[in-house]
């Protein structure tokens, strides 16, 4: 299994909706993340987790809170989001942070489209 | 911190001829270099990587080349074919201070047949 399952693919929230992101990888990864995607631009970093732990927060603001409940599950939670964080949010796992890791390809899911109205 | 510029923004090819994708990267700290396909409406996937021991890696129809010292990669495609239009992003990662991985801004080839 290569795979990383996002969920829902597509999301249409209000701006005082509260909503959750969901992540999931059975490949035994220990390094996860989420990353903020708009039209025609590269993947942001958002959050990195590694074996559970938050490692990296790029200053994102406190609307979207992430979690990872365990090894294999990411979650990022969205509430009284703007417009303007509308776009596809990607998730990704790779083996390990570090490079003691022979591996350190990122697999991406699909993403999730969310609309913020 | 770290910053990845990539260039071209766009490049048109004649189907069957090379492409050449070009990125410099500011941190002599970063040590693996992915590139990275993305589909219009699908998610990023690895294509070909490379790490800072290595100068040049090749996969049947792409390449990738590092130049440590000059702190350039770039992607080569050759024999290019219509289903190799997508957007393609080159990306650095450091190993220390947070292991972030950074992205170009993304280059789109059109494959005219």
């Amino acid at each position: 299994d290569t795979e990383v399952t996002q969920t829902p693919k597509h999301l249409v929230m209000g701006m005082t909706n509260k909503k959750s992101l969901k992540c999931e990888q059975h490949m035994g990864h220990r390094a996860m993340y989420w990353y903020k995607q708009k039209a025609k631009k590269p993947p942001e970093l958002m959050f990195v987790y590694s074996y559970e732990k938050l490692s990296i927060n790029e200053s994102v603001p406190s609307r979207f809170s992430p979690e990872c409940p365990n090894s294999s599950l990411l979650n990022l939670h969205l509430h009284a989001l703007q417009p303007e964080d509308s776009a596809l949010y990607l998730c990704a796992s790779s083996q390990d942070l570090v490079e003691r890791a022979r591996n350190t390809e990122a697999f991406f899911g699909q993403g999730t489209r969310l609309t913020v109205v | 911190g770290e910053n990845v510029e990539q260039h071209p923004s766009t490049l048109s090819v004649q189907e069957g001829d090379s492409a050449v994708i070009k990125c410099t990267y500011s941190d002599s700290a970063s040590n693996y270099f992915p590139w990275y396909k993305q589909e219009l409406g699908k998610r990023p996937q690895l294509i070909i990587d490379i790490r800072s021991n290595v100068g040049e890696k090749k996969d049947q129809r792409i390449a990738v080349t590092l130049n440590k010292t000059a702190k350039h990669f770039s992607l080569h495609i050759t024999e290019t074919q219509p289903e190799d239009s997508a957007v393609y992003f080159c990306a650095a990662k450091l190993n220390t201070g947070g292991f972030k991985t950074i992205f170009g801004a993304g280059t789109r080839p059109f494959v005219k047949a």
